[in-house]
């Protein structure tokens, strides 16, 4: 069974730009999230989507935005870059049930720099 | 509101010496625990996890965490480390049990860095 695969694995973007990544989940798997990692703040999370439908937010401006499509694969969006955008995005994926059995697998992250 | 706290960023072991990362965490619903480990240029891999029942949980590559629900911590522990142990470790929160919430939002620690020793 695959992972989860995040593309691209690599990004240099510079000021002012905008940026997709993209995430497909494991398959079978309703729920993608996503977390910025940083050395400064650590891994923070960004927005869980489920069933195409955003069902929980973390605390990051609008220009951060994310949508999931109909077969689960999700985009982020990140709009407007600044410098403080450049991390690692990491990806997850789960079943999305309210269970004790759930478990959260992730990808590799994409490395986002932004100059 | 809920944090998660590594003490120590950095632990240092000799091969074959006991690991002790610890992980304390405050949370307002009794919370589901987990400890994942991060290869450099990787994603993060699911060590162990605590939901209910046994306080003592064991999981992959030899690792164990107990829950102290007194002390409110989750330290992770493995009796010998090895050379392939060095890597980053996070604690994390889960408030599953929340309504409203889900296990897609965990709460992490800063991480604590493994470093093993020859």
């Amino acid at each position: 069974k695959a992972g989860v695969t995040q593309t691209p694995r690599y990004l240099i973007k510079t000021r002012g730009q905008q940026v997709t990544l993209s995430c497909s989940p494991i398959s079978g798997h309703r729920s993608v999230s996503w977390y910025q990692q940083t050395p400064g703040q650590g891994l923070q999370f960004l927005f869980e989507y489920f069933s195409e439908t955003q069902r929980n937010k973390g605390n990051f401006p609008g220009r951060f935005s994310g949508r999931q499509f109909s077969n689960s694969r999700s985009e982020m969006n990140v709009s407007t870059l600044e410098l403080g955008d450049s991390a690692l995005y990491l990806c997850a994926s789960s079943l999305g049930q309210p269970t004790t059995n759930e478990k959260l697998f992730f990808g590799s992250g994409t490395q986002l720099s932004v100059l | 509101a809920q944090s998660v706290t590594q003490l120590g960023s950095h632990v240092s072991v000799s091969e074959g010496a006991l690991v002790l990362l610890r992980c304390n965490y405050s949370s307002s619903v009794p919370p589901y625990l987990f400890w994942y480990v991060q290869y450099p240029n990787q994603g993060l891999q699911l060590l162990l996890k605590y939901t209910t029942g046994a306080t003592l949980v064991k999981g992959i590559n030899g690792f164990e965490a107990e829950f102290k629900k007194s002390e409110t911590s989750f330290h992770l522990t493995k009796p010998s480390a090895h050379m392939s142990d060095a890597a980053e470790y996070f604690c994390a929160v889960s408030l599953l049990r929340d309504r409203g919430s889900t296990l897609g939002r965990l709460y992490f620690g800063r991480g604590t860095q493994l470093t093993v020793w020859p």
